[in-house]
């Protein structure tokens, strides 16, 4: 399995603002991702990380709102630009490791929950 | 791009009884995980279940790949079940990257 961590696991941001959110993974991994989670809503995709080269976004998500860093293969960041209250979810960084299953699972950080006022 | 639909939306159950959980996908898959969110919004790893029948304590899953579908059996609910659960599929000829279902949404009342 791997181990996650996220700060901050909250916070509450004035309209306008940018917030960083780090994700540090207890193991070396290729790929990260970053998740959105609108209240009361499913996990959506934000973007593909990976170590040396620039993070791949799904559609409706774009590089200047979600610049994301991927410094190492153990760390990775995402920012959250110019926030407006529609901005206000539970911010998800996961990876693959190894399971118990045998084969790998994605596993989640705790996430980050951020209101926007 | 896949279709993921899990039903019941919204489950109510008292102490003790049994549900079963569904998850039907459009298309072939690599991987299908269940997860299960707590209230402090923590996804936790149930299953990893691309096909066949898993079961761990008091919840069990069945995958048949070939109709597309999956169920999530909880039996003896029990208040801390309580929380949303999440199938969550990666498509054949994707990079690893989960695409997942609005959600169970479960309450376990005493």
């Amino acid at each position: 399995s791997a181990v996650i961590s996220q700060k901050p696991s909250r916070d509450i941001c004035q309209r306008g603002t940018s917030l960083t959110i780090q994700c540090q993974v207890d193991s070396q991994v290729t790929m990260m991702f970053w998740y959105r989670q609108q209240p009361g809503q499913s996990l959506t995709l934000i973007a593909t990380a990976n170590q040396g080269s620039e993070a791949t976004y799904e559609s409706g998500f774009v590089i200047d709102k979600f610049p994301i860093s991927r410094p190492n293969l153990t760390f990775s960041t995402l920012t959250v630009s110019n926030m407006s209250p529609e901005d206000s979810s539970i911010y998800l960084c996961s990876v693959e490791g190894f399971g118990a299953s045998g084969a790998y699972e994605q596993y989640f950080g705790p996430g980050t929950r951020l209101t926007v006022t | 791009g896949i279709q993921v639909e899990q039903s019941p939306p919204d489950l109510i159950l008292q102490e003790g009884a049994n549900s079963t959980l569904r998850c039907n996908f459009s298309d072939s898959v690599n991987n299908l995980q269940w997860f299960h969110q707590n209230p402090w919004g923590q996804l936790i790893n149930l299953f990893y279940i691309p096909s066949g029948t898993k079961q761990n304590g008091r919840l069990s899953a069945t995958t048949v790949a070939t109709e597309r579908y999956s169920l999530l059996y909880i039996s003896s609910s029990q208040t801390t079940d309580s929380g949303v659960y999440f199938c969550a599929v990666d498509p054949q000829g994707g990079s690893e990257k989960l695409v997942f279902g609005k959600g169970t949404k479960l309450t376990v009342n005493p």
